[in-house]
């Protein structure tokens, strides 16, 4: 299959760690790449590769892979980290195409 | 720094054929795949498709059949076309540049994993199909 799977929502209490995670058979093939929307805006790619961050991306966020699992973990989330967060892929079954997740709605408390 | 702006029509009525185009400012035009993603209102990202500075493409399967995505290189600039909309295809879309790294086999055939993401996107455009 070349669908990701997200859970719907995550919630994270102020300056903890939250991990949210991504399935799919083309994770065994292709990182994931991750995306932060705030509402109104246009995603923002926050971890791309092994665990890369873009220019101007804090720290706080990291990537990891096992096996058809992806996982973003935010340690000491922000108030500001509060967005929708979309896993993305290539699928591997032949098809030539991206793939996004459902998404995640990350509330912060 | 790579910019991307994106412009065309916001609202449609049933039946017609939606056009955008998304400039590329700043950057090399090549070794890209210039990508078109889609977000229904309170809804998802859905990858559309792709066009290489070549000129080849590839498709969402679900989309396929109304699907042109072309290429200027001249100017810089790539377009999306999707005929024949309706109602399930308002959206707002975005065009971005993607980057691939295909996975390969390294030594005792260890798949060692490709890398696929979206650096740089543009401001989105609100598409409305309504009669």
């Amino acid at each position: 299959s070349s669908e990701l799977t997200q859970d719907p929502a995550v919630s994270v209490a102020l300056g903890q760690t939250v991990r949210i995670t991504c399935q799919g058979d083309s994770l065994r093939s292709y990182y994931a790449s991750w995306y932060q929307q705030k509402p109104g805006q246009a995603p923002v790619l926050v971890i791309y590769g092994k665990n890369n961050r873009p220019s101007g991306i804090p720290d706080r966020f990291s990537g990891s892979s096992s096996g058809n699992t992806a996982s973003l973990t935010i340690t000491g989330a922000q108030a500001e980290d509060e967005a929708d967060y979309y896993c993305n892929s290539r699928d591997s079954s032949g098809n030539h195409r991206g793939v996004f997740g459902g998404g995640t709605k990350l509330t912060v408390l | 720094q790579v910019q991307l702006q994106q412009w065309g029509a916001g609202l449609l009525k049933p039946s017609e054929t939606l056009s955008l185009t998304c400039a590329v400012y700043g950057g090399s035009f090549s070794g890209y795949y210039w990508s078109w993603i889609r977000q229904p209102p309170g809804k998802g990202l859905e990858w559309i498709g792709e066009i290489n500075h070549s000129g080849s493409t590839n498709y969402n399967p679900s989309l396929k059949s109304r699907v042109t995505i072309s290429v200027d290189t001249s100017k810089n600039q790539f377009s999306l076309k999707l005929s024949s909309v309706t109602a399930a295809d308002t959206a707002v879309y975005y065009c971005a540049r993607g980057r691939l790294r295909a996975y390969y086999y390294g030594s005792g055939s260890y798949k060692v994993p490709g890398d696929y993401y979206f650096d740089y996107w543009g401001q989105g455009t609100l598409v409305t199909v309504s009669s």
